[in-house]
């Protein structure tokens, strides 16, 4: 069965420095997401990317927060300067294609620790 | 805007036993209903949908869903568990944005099986 694979799995960063998140979506999808989980919290949308642009994004995603399709294949959120505030679990999600356009794959995550 | 509550955050049971987890949905029309499981360390499972029609869905691993308009639920339903369906579930509903598909979380309920 077709994958949502992200990587890296779990990092540490510093407050402050830069973290890109990375994610192989189903290849014949053509809706990229992410979302992000807080401990404790709801699993929260944060973007939607189509067509190699923005399709939508909550509050959430402010200026810090960037979404990229460098290749055919990858798709990245990068936040610029971490806050402790971003320490979540980040998921990956696409959807579309030819069948299952409503449902989302979810990958199984990044944990990002901000210290 | 749409939003789910999962009224119960923990629920315990013994290993054999039935099992109901309780999903209410707030959505001005018809929505579309997701169940996801997310066990220790790995990602967000589909286990069952509600786009329309029957509104008794079947999912994988014995569970099963009944979308009741009148009282705005999805209830998730299996008749025995066993110890491996110890997890966190999330019950979500979905909308079609701009251009994207959005999905909304409740917080989750965290199952414990009790051997």
């Amino acid at each position: 069965e077709p994958e949502v694979t992200q990587t890296p799995s779990h990092q540490v960063t510093q407050m402050g420095q830069e973290v890109i998140l990375r994610c192989v979506p189903i290849s014949n999808h053509l809706y990229f997401y992410w979302y992000r989980q807080i401990l404790g919290q709801k699993v929260e949308f944060l973007v939607s990317f189509y067509n190699n642009e923005i399709s939508e994004k909550s509050e959430i995603f402010d200026d810090q927060f960037s979404v990229e399709r460098p290749d055919g294949s990858n798709f990245t959120l990068k936040i610029r300067s971490t806050k402790l505030e971003d320490s979540a679990m980040y998921f990956c999600a696409s959807n579309g294609g030819f069948s299952g356009a409503n449902v989302l794959t979810f990958g199984a995550g990044s944990r990002l620790t901000v210290l | 805007a749409q939003s789910v509550t999962q009224p119960d955050i923990h629920i315990t049971v013994s290993e054999g036993a039935s099992l109901e987890l309780r999903c209410n949905y707030s959505y001005g029309a018809t929505p579309y209903l997701f169940w996801y499981v997310q066990s220790p360390g790995q990602g967000l499972q589909l286990l069952l949908k509600y786009f329309s029609g029957d509104t008794l869905v079947q999912g994988i691993k014995g569970f099963e869903a009944e979308f009741k308009r009148s009282q705005s639920s999805f209830n998730l339903r299996k008749p025995s568990v066993h110890w491996s369906d110890a997890a966190e579930y999330f019950c979500a509903v979905g909308a079609q944005g701009a251009g994207s598909y959005q999905l909304t979380f409740g917080k989750g309920t965290k199952l414990s099986v009790i051997p």
